[in-house]
């Protein structure tokens, strides 16, 4: 059972344009989500997180929002650059901040053409 | 940053053998190790949670006696996959963590392990 989702395989921007990146989940017991950011032949690094208390993160260029409702979230990119190019995957946890048990999506490939 | 690093980056074994998978934390000492492992177009999937000195605990459907873990130190654990099959082929990742929270978790590269 697929308790976090990304349903879009791939995902093709031009450069200075904004790159929305989706995520789905299951499990109501979330309460603390992540992205994180993987190029190839690395480990994913951190990239930006959200607690269920809020519906929006910003940090930069990067910004993610929530909608507990729907079970949905998403990770907004603006501008968008050609180093943003990488595969980016939602996670997330129950127990707040307090525990890094994750549980990832699938993961997007996000292409950004100059 | 803190680096992880995993050795090694890739190997294939004959079926039947056994494969040791390092994790490395290079510039901190992890409390916690995560192993994780990722089939082709799937997300990573957490096998298993290790402690510093504890036994590791394992996901369920994960089996212990076949990925064992070993935490020996603060800056290394290993995974080793016994009596490898074809079906153990997979991408394995391993992450640390000094402190509690999410968000201080760091990932190492990965190994892609190729059973033949």
């Amino acid at each position: 059972d697929q308790q976090v989702k990304q349903n879009s395989p791939s995902l093709s921007v031009q450069e200075g344009r904004i790159s929305i990146l989706n995520c789905d989940y299951t499990n109501s017991m979330f309460d603390y989500f992540l992205w994180y950011k993987k190029y190839p032949a690395e480990g994913p690094t951190f990239l930006i997180s959200i607690s269920s208390i809020k519906d929006k993160n910003e940090d930069g260029r990067f910004t993610v929002f929530l909608n507990k409702s729907a079970k949905h979230l998403s990770l907004h990119i603006v501008p968008s650059q050609p180093g943003d190019s990488a595969v980016y995957f939602c996670a997330a946890s129950t127990g707040g901040t307090s525990y890094g048990k994750l549980t990832f999506g699938q993961g997007t490939i996000l292409t950004v053409h100059p | 940053g803190a680096v992880v690093s995993q050795h090694p980056s890739w190997v294939i074994c004959k079926s039947g053998t056994s494969v040791k998978i390092e994790c490395r934390s290079l510039d901190f000492q992890a409390t916690t190790m995560f192993w994780y492992r990722q089939f082709p177009k799937q997300s990573l999937m957490l096998m298993a949670t290790s402690n510093e000195g504890s036994k590791a605990t394992y996901e369920q459907g994960v089996e212990k006696d076949k990925f064992l873990i070993n935490h020996a130190s603060l800056t290394l654990s290993t995974l080793t996959v016994t009596s490898a099959h074809p079906e153990d082929s997979s991408f394995y990742i391993c992450s640390a963590t000094v402190l509690q929270g999410a968000e201080t978790q760091y990932f190492g590269p990965g190994t892609r392990l190729l059973v033949l």
